[in-house]
């Protein structure tokens, strides 16, 4: 089956700290999704990715869609302790169906 | 605003017991994705529905587990009977077909915790 892999698998950083995570795969995709989970809610979507080396922002919040479309990265600017949270990548291929990473657990020191 | 409701939010049981777990979708959206969370496995798709027609369902578990949607306003998980390994958050993500792909915009989510 298609192995995913989501990393780090945690971080601890201070307030006003970039982060950085990513998922890479042995697959080929066709999208990338990066969401994020609060504690006890469902994930939301932050970004969507459509095409090999694409670079989208939202806010504080960049991702880029890898050139050889079996990779993602997300970056956080100067994180605030509301980013805290999990954050998943959610790649789709042909058959429409979105694999979901293991996720980064992100904890932000105040 | 629009949002996915789930109920309950909070289900415990004992092993053996039927668990009914419902979703009630944002109007207008015709697709509804039901996943299982767990720590191990992360999010696990379990069954897809597009205009209240199943059309996967391979990641649930058939013996025990069905999936319907009665109207467009309803879907329902049904667990009989329930066992501690059912024990997960489930999610109910509902959106609209197109594209290249289909939108998901996930509910609070049922913890289940099966004794």
């Amino acid at each position: 089956g298609q192995q995913l892999n989501q990393s780090p698998q945690s971080m601890f950083i201070q307030e006003g700290e970039d982060v950085s995570m990513n998922c890479t795969s042995s697959s080929i995709f066709n999208t990338w999704l990066w969401y994020k989970q609060d504690p006890g809610e469902g994930p939301v979507l932050l970004i969507a990715l459509y095409k090999a080396g694409e670079l989208t922002s939202n806010g504080r919040l960049t991702a880029q869609f890898g050139i050889t479309r079996k990779d993602s990265f997300l970056n956080i600017s100067a994180s605030i302790p509301s980013d805290v949270g999990i954050y998943f990548c959610a790649p789709a291929g042909n058959n429409r169906k979105l694999i979901w990473g293991l996720g980064t657990s992100l904890a932000v020191n105040p | 605003d629009a949002r996915v409701t789930q109920t309950p939010r909070h289900k415990v049981t004992e092993m053996g017991q039927e668990v009914t777990m419902r979703c009630q979708p944002i109007l207008g959206h015709n697709t509804v994705f039901w996943y299982r969370q767990t720590m191990m496995q992360g999010l696990e798709l379990l069954a897809y529905f597009r205009n209240r027609a199943p059309l996967d369902d391979s990641g649930m578990p058939k013996d025990r587990f069905s999936a319907e949607m009665p109207d467009a306003t309803l879907a329902t998980l049904k667990i009989q009977p329930s066992e501690p390994r059912d024990s997960a958050v489930y999610f109910c993500a509902t959106g609209t077909s197109g594209g290249t792909l289909d939108t998901q915009y996930f509910g609070p989510g049922t913890r289940l915790t099966v004794l």
